[in-house]
């Protein structure tokens, strides 16, 4: 069955913009989470959502959002960029909310902010 | 709050060789743990996940076992190869199962021909 898929792969965008990334988790899967990597903080956790709902969500400021669609798919937003957000952002899709079940990742995007 | 510590942070092995991987985490109410592999500037690729009641977990060359009270868990790699280089993660599941999952930093494995 497919993965998780993340789209897009890479991204430029410059200081002050915003931008928007995607997942689609795994057919049937409900949760969706996002996190940060950067070499300096390792993986860091964004937000969960699971039925449409954001359950959790991490230390960030509020430029960070998200939501999720009925059909599971989840979108992040990024308003006003700054350098700090260069990174790369993973989803990972589970079946129930994570931290119960196994979490699946996809390849992540790698945004990088100039 | 939930920390999870990898030892060593990084590993050169020649081929062949059977090797362990640590992963410490500070408080042992957790629900699950689980290994992931992640190459270069790729996502993350799930190998084993492990029940809090569970001991061990087992596929092909790898195994994971986990001691709760202790906080350990460990990745054993047998008989590497080249192919298993990459950076391992190990991620800590709490027991409420509403939250996320804590990761530590991982260890990067290189595995010389």
């Amino acid at each position: 069955k497919a993965g998780v898929t993340q789209t897009p792969r890479y991204l430029i965008k410059t200081r002050g913009q915003q931008v928007t990334l995607s997942c689609s988790p795994i057919s049937g899967h409900r949760s969706v989470s996002w996190y940060q990597q950067t070499p300096g903080q390792g993986l860091q956790f964004l937000f969960e959502y699971f039925s449409e709902t954001q359950r959790n969500k991490g230390n960030f400021p509020g430029r960070f959002s998200g939501r999720q669609f009925s059909n599971s798919r989840s979108e992040m937003n990024v308003s006003t960029l700054e350098l700090g957000d260069s990174a790369l952002y993973l989803c990972a899709s589970s079946l129930i909310p994570q931290g119960a079940t196994e979490a699946f990742f996809g390849q992540g995007t790698r945004l990088t902010v100039v | 709050k939930q920390e999870v510590t990898q030892i060593p942070a990084a590993l050169s092995v020649p081929e062949g060789e059977n090797l362990v991987l640590n992963c410490s985490f500070t408080d042992s109410a957790i629900y699950n743990l689980q290994w992931f592999r992640q190459d270069p500037g790729k996502g993350l690729t799930s190998l084993l996940l492990i029940q809090s009641s569970q001991r061990e977990q087992t596929s092909g060359r790898l195994n994971a076992s986990l001691d709760k009270s202790s906080g350990r868990s460990t990745l054993y790699i047998a008989a590497s190869q080249p192919g298993d280089s990459a950076t391992y993660l190990c991620a800590v599941g709490p027991d409420t199962g509403r939250r996320a999952l804590t990761f530590g930093s991982g260890t990067r494995l290189q595995v010389q021909p």
